[in-house]
């Protein structure tokens, strides 16, 4: 499969834990955006990369809210001491620079109990 | 920045009919309109995009329009089907913003 893959598929955590997400985009693809997507609403931006730099970082992220792509390749989200309202889906898509079509992975669900 | 308006929220129809849904953009130096579906539990998927040089798109049962004054565009289902039923979101592209703006979602529901 050489679309966009997240790992991993599911994760529960208790509040106050850390937790991180791996995004491994289209391998031709520099551009790789991360998203939030809760119930009955759309996608979020939440941060995205050209190569290894982060252009952009939504300024609903709050500090708890940390991505790296250290070597323009795949991608982690780490969310420290997380709260029940980081529970959603965490989307990150993948494209081209300046084209704008981007590809979605399944998605990191994340529930915080 | 972009901000972009959607509706309706939901829509049901019967297989057969077709389905219409609507799109509005406030940046009009957005110059990239795609429409994703998201069936539960699943991905979004590209079905169809259009750029800003065209006016509509068709792609079998599904076109896309664009009104570039009004700064809206419509996704049209023709022939609807039950495999057609998920959630469609639209987006838009600011030229200048480096990432897609979505829409809140439709759900579209299509009864046998």
């Amino acid at each position: 499969d050489t679309g966009v893959s997240q790992n991993p598929r599911h994760k529960i955590t208790k509040r106050g834990q850390n937790v991180t997400f791996r995004c491994d985009p289209i391998s031709e693809h520099n551009r790789l955006y991360w998203y939030r997507q809760t119930l009955g609403q759309g996608p979020e931006f939440l941060t995205y990369f050209q190569n290894e730099a982060q252009l952009e970082k939504s300024r609903l992220l709050s500090d708890r809210f940390s991505a790296e792509r250290p070597k323009g390749s795949f991608s982690t989200l780490e969310i420290q001491r997380t709260e029940q309202g980081d529970s959603a889906m965490y989307l990150c898509a993948s494209s081209f620079y300046s084209d704008p079509e981007a590809f979605f992975g399944q998605g990191t669900r994340l529930t915080v109990v | 920045g972009e901000n972009v308006e959607q509706h309706p929220s939901t829509l049901s129809v019967q297989e057969g009919d077709s389905a219409v849904i609507k799109c509005t953009y406030s940046d009009s130096a957005s110059n990239y309109f795609p429409w994703y579906k998201q069936e539960l539990g699943k991905r979004p998927q590209l079905i169809i995009d259009i750029r800003s040089n065209v006016g509509e798109k068709k792609d079998q049962r599904i076109a896309v329009t664009l009104n570039k004054t009004a700064k809206h565009f419509s996704l049209h289902i023709t022939e609807t089907q039950p495999e057609d039923s998920a959630v469609y979101f639209c987006a838009a592209w600011p030229n200048q913003g480096g990432k897609l703006i979505f829409g809140q979602g439709t759900e579209l529901s299509v009864k046998p």
